[in-house]
Order: structure tokens, then C-alpha cells, then sequence
């Protein structure tokens, strides 16, 4: 398997603009989770999904971030409207229940700056 | 609540040198895991181990060790011999048991070592 899958790698967009960052998860895994990394409050959980469905989206910063999971292959992450503050790394990662391991597995992230 | 604590900023080493990098865990669950992640600077999280909550057993993993001492709510994690290739950013998480539901992790701040040839 290739791993989790995110593009793009880096984005750079206006204040104002819609942002759509993606996600393809490992086949297989039933979990996924968006994470958001920034200097000031490091790594935290934005949503995460079972089953397709959102378990917990207690991360999300406000109403302009939404995230949707149509299906276990893909997973959206959408800034409406995007502002400086928003400018971090974000990370999607995918894990499984069913096998021994069941550490979340990290896609590489997506670099994205506000201006 | 879950929280974990890292409480090393920052470590600086030289090469050969042996190094710990400490972890301090909160949580109310009775079954829970505890991971250790690597971020290179290159960006990405590298897993490195798993420990379940119930399995306080040591591990070692070539250079690499952890202590997993449930009485003080610790996982320490030991470089053996450091190399340059070290240097990076460890995270300590914390997720919940499968019995929990919690199953996303909680990060520590991060400890960066810096290993000088």
C-alpha cells in the first residue's frame, strides 16, 4: 500500500479563499483522523471518522472548517473563508481495529499559508 | 481528560552520546495505548512503538528503549549511542483503548534533539 495519501503537499492562498485539502487512507482502515499542527499549539485533533462517520468533530475550530468523508477512500478537509491563522500543517492519518497494530499512520502532510 | 506531558524542550547531544527523553501521562481510562512518533525535518510522523496499557514490559528495539512505568504514569523512551540521523522532533501520544472510543491521539508538546556529530 502506498500509505495515507495527502495533496496537496503545500498551498498558498488568499485571505478570503475557499482552501480544500485531501485525503486518500490506507485500504483497509476504518479510522481517519485530521490533525493540525502549529508552532504555538503544536499537534491537535481536528475530527476524526469510523466508519465513514464522524465520532468527533470537538477540534474543529469554527464554523468556516468542515469535513466530509463520502466514502472509505476519500476524505475532505474545506477552510471557508480561509484567514492568516489558519496557516499550519495538516495532517490526515488512518488506523484499524482490526489487526494488531493499531497505531495511526501518517500521510505527509499539507503545508498551508494564508496570506 | 487526556494529557501528556514532555516536559524537555529541548535536548542537545553529541554523537555516541546516550540520551532519554521523558513522558508523563493523564488519563481516566483504565485501558489506553502510548505511542512515540519521530518528525524528521524533512515534516512527516514516523511511527516508532505501541505499548498497551496493559503490557508494562520494557522494550528494546536496536539503539532505541522504552520504560513503561505505569506507577508514575511514565513511558520514557532512551537513544543508545546517538547518531545524527537522531535529530528530530519526538511525540509522546495517548489514545484510548479499543473499549473506550477514544481513539484519537493526544500529543505532547514534543521534545527536539539535536545530535552534534
Amino acid at each position: 500500500d502506498a500509505g495515507v495519501i495527502q495533496s496537496p503537499r503545500h498551498e498558498v492562498t488568499e485571505m478570503g479563499q475557499e482552501v480544500t485539502l485531501r485525503c486518500k487512507p490506507i485500504s483497509g482502515h476504518d479510522y481517519l483522523f485530521w490533525y493540525r499542527q502549529t508552532m504555538m499549539r503544536g499537534l491537535e485533533l481536528l475530527i476524526y471518522f469510523n466508519n465513514n462517520v464522524p465520532i468527533d468533530d470537538s477540534g474543529m475550530p469554527e464554523d468556516r472548517f468542515s469535513a466530509k468523508m463520502p466514502n472509505a477512500s476519500f476524505s475532505t478537509l474545506k477552510i471557508q473563508p480561509s484567514e492568516p491563522r489558519d496557516s499550519a500543517v495538516y495532517f490526515c492519518a488512518s488506523s484499524s481495529d482490526e489487526t494488531v497494530n493499531t497505531e495511526a499512520f501518517f500521510g505527509q502532510g499539507t503545508r498551508l499559508t494564508v496570506v | 481528560a487526556q494529557k501528556v506531558t514532555q516536559a524537555q524542550t529541548e535536548i542537545s547531544v553529541v554523537e555516541k552520546e546516550d540520551v532519554t527523553l521523558d513522558c508523563v501521562y493523564e488519563t481516566r481510562d483504565t485501558t489506553y495505548y502510548l505511542f512515540w512518533y519521530k518528525q524528521p525535518p524533512s515534516g512527516e510522523l514516523v511511527f516508532l512503538i505501541r505499548r498497551n496499557s496493559f503490557d508494562e514490559q520494557n522494550e528494546i528495539s536496536g539503539r532505541y528503549s522504552w520504560n513503561f512505568q505505569k506507577s508514575t504514569s511514565s513511558f520514557n523512551f532512551t537513544i543508545t549511542a546517538s547518531q545524527v540521523v537522531d535529530s528530530a522532533v519526538y511525540f509522546c501520544a495517548l489514545s484510548g483503548g479499543l473499549d473506550t472510543g477514544r481513539r484519537a491521539l493526544t500529543f505532547g508538546s514534543g521534545t527536539r534533539l539535536q545530535v552534534q556529530p
